[in-house]
């Protein structure tokens, strides 16, 4: 079991805004910057955000990410059917003393 | 730059499981890079395994290692500068070790920024 609490589950419909949790804990989120990563089936997780709101270069600014205290949010909008995939969260966590991904949330856009 | 992975795909029960990333575009050492092994059990989640700063990065000149508590018993990573890869060894096998193993590299230890296709390894008699 992680230590990070994703929903297993999002969907959607296109144009519309999805919202992705990621609740953690004091030693984890509420201490070290969280990233985000989608991952399509088969292949690799890519970075999709680090340092809680930052997107790399060629990311489209529809993803953004925000933190508060211990959970931090990804959110899509103008949600499009090539959004879906798997997300995770990943954060240092100081009281395992190594990385912790989140459970990981399929997004479907109906 | 690019990280591929390789290694042995078929593992028996309570043999050795290696794999080896190699890592081409840039040097594994130098700078404030480090390299992570990790797996992803099919149809589940992403689990950190562990990671090697290799000799003559800023931080750690003599080169560091670092890995996931539970399985800190029976893995050990290393990084080979004059092949420029990542190896990881994975000590007494069982099922629950089957997996796609990934290997990929933080910039400041703060973010997984490249990652390898991976590599699927099956433990299985």
């Amino acid at each position: 079991q992680s230590v990070l609490t994703q929903p297993p589950s999002a969907s959607g419909t296109p144009g519309q805004r999805v919202t992705i949790s990621c609740s953690g804990s004091s030693s984890n989120i509420g201490s070290n910057t969280v990233n985000w990563y989608h991952q399509l089936p088969g292949t690799a997780p890519k970075l999709l955000i680090y340092s809680d709101n930052q997107r790399p270069s060629g990311v489209p600014d529809r993803f953004s990410g925000s933190k508060s205290g211990t959970s931090a949010s990804l959110a899509i909008s103008g949600l499009q059917s090539d959004d879906e995939g798997d997300y995770y969260c990943a954060v240092w966590d100081d009281g395992l003393d190594g990385w912790e991904f989140g459970g990981g949330t399929k997004l479907t856009v109906l | 730059l690019q990280l591929q992975e390789s290694g042995s795909g078929l593992v028996k029960p309570s043999q050795t499981l290696s794999l080896t990333c190699a890592v081409s575009g840039g040097s594994i050492s130098g700078g404030d890079y480090s390299w992570h092994w990790i797996r992803q059990p099919p149809g589940k989640g992403l689990e950190w395994i562990a990671y090697v700063y290799p000799s003559g990065t800023t931080y750690y000149p003599s080169g560091k290692t670092y890995y996931k508590s539970s399985l800190k018993s029976r893995v050990t990573i290393s990084a080979d500068r004059s092949k420029n890869q990542i190896s990881l060894t994975l000590s007494s096998v069982t099922a629950a070790d089957t997996a796609v193993y990934y290997c990929a590299r933080t910039e400041g230890g703060m973010v997984f920024d490249y990652w390898g296709q991976g590599t699927l390894v099956t433990v299985s008699s």
